[in-house]
Formats: C-alpha cells, sequence, structure tokens
C-alpha cells in the first residue's frame, strides 16, 4: 500500500525557515518524480515544486522560487521542502505527491506564518 | 503560471450528469495530453479520478470520465450519487519544464 507521511509543519514567524519531509513508503521511490503541492485555508490547490527520480531535473512555482528548495534522498525514501525566508501568504497545508499525475498524496503538514 | 479556468460550481440531481470545463491556452492545456482531474472532500487529500486526458485509474467508477477539445478539457460525472458532492480541481503539463504543473481555481459540485 503506497504511503506519504509528511511531517515539519507547525507555527513560524515570518522570515524563518522550515522544513518539510515527505516519509514514503509501498512502492519504488527512486522510480517516480515527486511533487509537493499546497492549498491555502479556505482556498484551492497549488503546484509548489517537482523533482525527477534522480533529482536530475527540479522546478519550482514563481511564487517560491529562490526561497524554496526541494531535495530527495533515495536511500531514505524520503523527499524535503526546505522553506527560507516564510512569508504570510506561504501560510497552507503542505501535501506530497506521487509521480508526475499526483496518483497518491499524504495527508498533509500544515504551515502557519504569522507572528 | 496562471491558474486554469474552473466554474466555481456547478450542482444537479441524483442520477443526472454534468460536466466540469477546465480552460487554459496552448501552453498548457492545449500543448499537451497530460490533463488530470481530482475529487477533493472536506478535510481530505485529493484523489486522481483522471491522467493523460481520459484514462481512469484503477478502482475509479466508470461514471468519470474527461475529454479535451482545444485548450479546454472537461470532466463528466454520470449518474449523479450524493458522494459525488466534492471540490474537483483539473491540473494540466506546462510548457515551463517537464516537472512544472498548474492547476485549475476549483469547482464545487453540488448534488441536489
Amino acid at each position: 500500500e503506497v504511503q506519504l507521511v509528511e511531517s515539519g509543519g507547525g507555527l513560524v514567524q515570518p522570515g524563518r525557515s522550515l522544513r518539510l519531509s515527505c516519509a514514503a513508503s509501498g512502492f519504488t521511490f527512486d522510480d517516480y518524480a515527486m511533487h509537493w503541492v499546497r492549498q491555502a485555508p479556505g482556498k484551492g490547490l497549488e503546484w509548489v515544486s517537482g523533482i525527477s527520480w534522480n533529482s536530475g531535473s527540479i522546478g519550482y512555482a514563481d511564487s517560491v522560487k529562490g526561497r524554496f528548495t526541494i531535495s530527495r534522498d533515495n536511500a531514505k525514501n524520503s523527499l524535503y521542502l526546505q522553506m527560507n525566508s516564510l512569508r504570510a501568504e506561504d501560510t497552507a497545508l503542505y501535501y506530497c505527491a506521487k509521480d508526475d499525475d499526483f496518483d497518491y498524496w499524504g495527508q498533509g503538514t500544515l504551515v502557519t506564518v504569522s507572528s | 503560471q496562471s491558474a486554469l479556468t474552473q466554474p466555481a460550481s456547478v450542482s444537479g440531481s441524483p442520477g443526472q450528469s454534468i460536466t466540469i470545463s477546465c480552460t487554459g491556452t496552448s501552453s498548457d492545456v492545449g500543448g499537451y495530453n497530460y490533463v488530470s482531474w481530482y475529487q477533493q472532500h472536506p478535510g481530505k487529500a485529493p484523489k486522481l479520478m483522471i491522467y493523460d486526458v481520459s484514462n481512469r485509474p484503477s478502482g475509479v467508477s466508470n461514471r468519470f470520465s474527461g475529454s479535451k477539445s482545444g485548450n479546454t478539457a472537461s470532466l463528466t460525472i454520470s449518474g449523479l450519487q450524493a458522494e459525488d458532492e466534492a471540490d474537483y480541481y483539473c491540473s494540466s503539463y506546462t510548457s515551463s519544464s517537464t516537472l512544472e504543473r498548474v492547476f485549475g481555481g476549483g469547482t464545487k459540485l453540488t448534488v441536489l
């Protein structure tokens, strides 16, 4: 059974940093691209970042480019999102999603940016 | 990276069919056969319902179907059931990179 479990969210002040993790199981992690998608409270889905199976290709939404860094550790079946210079508008539930079709999603980890 | 355009809401009665549109540009929806649709119930993670415009993942009811014409993709749900009431989102590849994606703003489906 495919499982994606996000962690690392919490309350953080504007301008500070946070690192999210996504632990994957139930599939061959290094066969697939992985993505981060976020959802602000009461709002729609927003693609944040994606990374290819071997980290050779990486993409970011314009809204986070230069502030967020996606990475993965295939030996640990884990996906990460380093978030720096956080802003109030980054407040959202952050999901990790498997493969280019987002065929499986975790339950999300909530990031709240507030002073 | 402009969001794809979806109607904010649609509604239908049990047993009826509804269609949700998703309009983009030639740089996303119109340029690739890589449109997906997701269902999200309140407080739950999204669920993949359609991928590559018209393919259903295993386990998804055949009441759900997808299509595309030009820059507009569509999700049709036939034989509406109460449990279909949810938010629906479309997503597409974009020309910016092989990894970049764009979502629609979402459509709230109400089953009357």
